[in-house]
């Protein structure tokens, strides 16, 4: 058990929906990253939150938005979904901004678009 | 693109046996990281290898980093079944001006008891 912890565990719903995943960090845990998970595409890095504020984008599409809130959990947000949104969806934490130390990632969420 | 290239894609092999993946990249890195995912789970931080490191070690892990042909390897020695994994290496750099971490595609290991 990593200690970030997300919810739902999987999700079904139609397209042109939307959807919000949440994930809460490690106790500690300053840092939220959001990865998507496809068969096609791989790991993708979506998002990263640092305390706050948006720290870095990846290949996050506008359909997609997230934030973190004062006690640090994070949602993000899948509007207008496609077919090909769904996936497995990561969050993960960290205590520190920047990539010099490990990841810890949650469950993930499997989303599914019918 | 993605910064890491893994070989092979998939791997199998018995019990026992060590284990090699190779992970390629493109970039100048701040580190080089081995995550382990089981099938459908969240990913396992493995091992962190700094850039100005060349060996690393972790029980039955090896982390091998050649900075100048860009390369990292993870040996598994002795494996076991329970060693059944996907595992994916991740690149730390700065990439369009953020610091941030890229993962490869995997390789699928098998282990056959």
């Amino acid at each position: 058990d990593s200690g970030v912890t997300q919810t739902p565990k999987h999700l079904i719903t139609a397209t042109g929906q939307r959807v919000t995943l949440r994930c809460s960090p490690r106790s500690g845990d300053l840092s939220v990253y959001w990865y998507q998970q496809s068969l096609d595409q791989g790991l993708q890095f979506l998002i990263q939150y640092y305390n706050g504020e948006e720290r870095a984008k990846g290949n996050i599409l506008e359909r997609f938005s997230a934030q973190q809130f004062p006690d640090l959990h994070s949602e993000l947000n899948l509007s207008s979904l496609e077919l090909g949104d769904s996936a497995l969806y990561f969050c993960a934490s960290s205590v520190v901004s920047g990539v010099s130390n490990e990841q810890f990632f949650g469950p993930g969420t499997r989303l599914t678009v019918l | 693109s993605q910064q890491g290239e893994e070989d092979p894609q998939a791997l199998s092999i018995q019990e026992g046996e060590n284990a090699t993946m190779n992970c390629s990249y493109k970039t100048s890195i701040n580190n080089l990281q081995w995550y382990r995912q089981n099938s459908g789970r969240g990913l396992v931080h493995l091992i962190l290898i700094r850039s100005n490191e060349r060996e690393k070690h972790s029980g039955r892990l090896r982390v091998t980093l050649d900075t100048s042909k860009k390369s990292s390897s993870l040996l598994i020695t002795a494996s076991r079944a329970a060693d059944t994994a996907s595992y994916f290496c991740a690149t730390a750099g700065i990439i369009q001006g953020a610091q941030k971490l890229v993962f490869g595609q995997g390789t699928r290991l098998t282990i056959n008891p």
